[in-house]
């Protein structure tokens, strides 16, 4: 079955730096990539997603990349802001009986004012 | 538009007692739901899913069992409650292909 492994665990950045976290996953067949923010004590909540057939997509300060030969994909932030400061987690569905989408381990980012 | 409703947001239970989480989905019809846990600090254990009336599929072996009796409701019990069995619980809602998921607001649970 699929496997996905999220880094860093932690990430601290100063307000206005950039922060980046990495997902890799095992099944070739997964073609669908979400990212989820989850303030403290909230539901998590789609950020950003991409498909197999885009390499990159980017939504104002956030953006996403996918490299398939490589199984990795990327979640970058721009200008963090203290209101960035959440969990966050990817995630990836394979295209498979069952629709089950795994999601990463999650990285809790701090954005320090 | 879907949505996806998740009580009680917060539950203290004494070990060995029962536990029923429910989950109802509004504006989608057979709708792919699931049951997740998320431990202190940690990711989301998937535990259930379920594509359909009275069809669940297990990922975890534990003391948790779930079901789904009608189209729009899943449900998460337990006849004894663990210590272990503390977290925060999340349904969630997928679509038939592959979507985002919608999360309910999630259930802290506290054995104790």
């Amino acid at each position: 079955g699929e496997n996905v492994e999220q880094h860093p665990s932690t990430l601290s950045v100063q307000e206005g730096d950039s922060a980046v976290i990495k997902c890799t996953y095992s099944d070739s067949a997964s073609n669908y990539f979400p990212w989820y923010k989850q303030e403290l004590g909230k539901r998590p909540q789609l950020i950003i997603d991409i498909r197999s057939n885009v390499g990159e997509k980017k939504d104002q300060r956030i953006a996403v990349t996918l490299n398939k030969t490589a199984k990795h994909f990327s979640l970058h932030i721009t200008e963090t802001q203290p209101e960035d400061s959440a969990v966050y987690f990817c995630a990836a569905t394979p295209n498979t009986g069952g629709f089950k989408t795994i999601f990463g381990a999650g990285t809790r980012l701090f954005v320090k004012a | 538009s879907q949505t996806i409703h998740q009580w009680p947001a917060t539950l203290v239970q004494p070990v060995g007692s029962p536990l029923s989480l429910e989950c109802t989905v509004e504006g989608t019809s057979n709708p792919n739901l699931y049951w997740y846990r998320q431990a202190a600090g940690r990711g989301l254990q998937l535990l259930f899913y379920s594509v359909g009336i009275g069809q669940i599929s297990s990922e975890v072996p534990q003391n948790l069992s779930a079901s789904r009796p009608q189209d729009r409701q899943f449900i998460l019990s337990s006849k004894k409650l663990l210590l272990s069995d503390s977290g925060f619980y999340l349904c969630a809602w997928m679509g038939v292909m592959n979507t985002e998921a919608f999360f309910g607001q999630g259930t802290r649970l506290t054995v104790v």
